[in-house]
């Protein structure tokens, strides 16, 4: 199975702050890549498909890039509702794995 | 507006079995692969199973493959999870998921249910 190590495990940030986080497959999964936010006692919310597609109705300071290993999420100017945990999910073949995830939290 | 309702999670003994079931609206169900998606307490997320549209293409998780079988029913808009041999790791809150594809090419799981909850405990 494809390995999804992703950084950081958290990190903590204030308002206004631009946040990246890192997700590196143990294999080439070309683009096949997405981002998804979880709030507390919610369902996961698709933020970004392809490794760089904005999904819709997601706001425009949230981007991805990267293709082949190595994939980052940008969170240009961190909102209070961005506080959440993000993962990242590869569906270039299955077992379809995710990231550890990374806990955003207040400075 | 997508609508996915999982139900038939609770407390089972370890050993035991359960069906979990999801019922689908607000989308033509039969031409979408569906999954199921998992989150042990405290967890992270984690890929169980997923079915295509026709139903005849199924994956497993290797944790719970020969254990877990995931079918669909098209005329009813509902996907299904019979788990069996259930083990305390397996205590989660199930998530039934879309998958949505784009230009025929590109997916990822676009809707999400709210999750029905699995307790495995004696």
């Amino acid at each position: 199975a494809i390995q999804m190590t992703q950084s950081p495990s958290s990190l903590s940030a204030s308002v206004g702050d631009r946040v990246t986080i890192t997700c590196r497959a143990s294999q080439d999964i070309r683009n096949d890549l997405g981002w998804y936010q979880q709030k507390p006692g919610k369902a996961p919310k698709l933020l970004i498909y392809a490794a760089s597609s904005l999904q819709s109705g997601v706001p425009s300071r949230f981007s991805g890039s990267g293709s082949g290993t190595d994939f980052t999420l940008t969170i240009s100017s961190l909102q209070p509702e961005d506080f959440a945990t993000y993962y990242c999910l590869q569906d270039y073949n299955y077992p379809y794995t995710f990231g550890q995830g990374t806990k955003v939290e207040i400075k | 507006e997508v609508q996915l309702v999982e139900s038939g999670g609770g407390l089972v003994q370890p050993g035991g079995s359960l069906r979990l079931s999801c019922s689908a609206s607000g989308f033509t169900f039969s031409t979408y692969a569906m999954h199921w998606a998992r989150q042990a307490p405290g967890k992270g997320l984690e890929f169980v199973s997923v079915i295509s549209t026709d139903g005849l293409t199924t994956y497993y998780a290797g944790s719970v493959k020969g254990r877990f079988t995931i079918s669909r029913d098209n005329s009813k808009n509902t996907l299904y999870l019979h788990m069996s041999s259930l083990r305390a790791e397996d205590t989660a809150l199930y998530y039934c998921v879309k998958e949505g594809v784009w230009f025929g090419e590109f997916s990822a799981f676009d809707y999400w249910g709210q999750g029905t909850l699995l307790t495995v405990s004696s």
